[in-house]
């Protein structure tokens, strides 16, 4: 079964600072990993998406992050936070075929404080 | 160009009542899916449609939800006699038609919180 972790509820960090969100993912096939941020009140925006290719995929916001098949791992980075990076961070899989539903993990959030 | 649109943005119901959660896609996007989120949880999937067609309805908790989309456009999420542990924000998604080997972004609508008392 597909499944997706995200070990760290919540990852309080000081502004300018760097963060790592750290995501997990376990399959059996191939899949395709996201990272999603959702702002309060607000839907789901995508970050960033890892399909193929290289393994470091840099997305909106400055962030990026590194796919890591040996480890099953798929973190997400930021050099230097902002207040404004404040927010709920979601980690997703799917396999692609014919339904595309995403597997979601349950959330960190990233508070950064001045 | 306008995003995913959802109504009600809010909905209190009391136990047993039916409610009606609105989805409006991007305008000529094939796929639409539904998710629920719980309270301090990532969203679940629920259900997915590919224009008019209902291709997978495998997240369905229960047979008091149902969803529709009978012209390909809009959706409608229905919950009949709601129950307390239906209280959740139900987000919609949509995207371009998925092909092999091709996978679209799905954009995600504001979410409707539905709260049951």
């Amino acid at each position: 079964a597909q499944s997706v972790t995200q070990l760290d509820s919540q990852v309080p960090v000081f502004e300018e600072a760097p963060v790592e969100l750290r995501c997990n993912y376990s399959s059996s096939v191939s899949v395709y990993l996201f990272w999603y941020v959702q702002y309060p009140n607000q839907g789901l925006q995508l970050l960033l998406k890892y399909l193929s290719g290289s393994t470091l995929v840099k997305g909106i916001n400055g962030f990026e992050a590194e796919f890591n098949k040996s480890q099953t791992s798929f973190h997400l980075r930021k050099p230097s936070v902002h207040i404004s990076d404040t927010a709920e961070y979601f980690c997703a899989s799917n396999r692609g075929g014919a339904t595309n539903k995403l597997i979601f993990g349950t959330g960190t959030l990233l508070a950064v404080q001045p | 160009g306008a995003g995913v649109s959802q109504s009600p943005r809010y909905k209190v119901a009391k136990r047993g009542q039916d409610v009606a959660l609105r989805c409006d896609p991007i305008s000529g996007h094939v796929s639409l899916f539904w998710y629920q989120q719980a309270l301090g949880q990532g969203p679940e999937f629920l259900t997915y449609f590919q224009n008019e067609a209902q291709l997978d309805k495998s997240g369905l908790p229960s047979d008091r939800f149902f969803a529709e989309r009978p012209e390909g456009s809009v959706s409608t999420l229905k919950i009949q006699r709601t129950q307390q542990e239906d209280s959740a924000v139900y987000l919609c998604a949509s995207s371009s038609l998925q092909g092999s080997g091709i996978l679209y972004e799905q954009y995600f609508g504001p979410g409707t919180r539905l709260t049951v008392t």
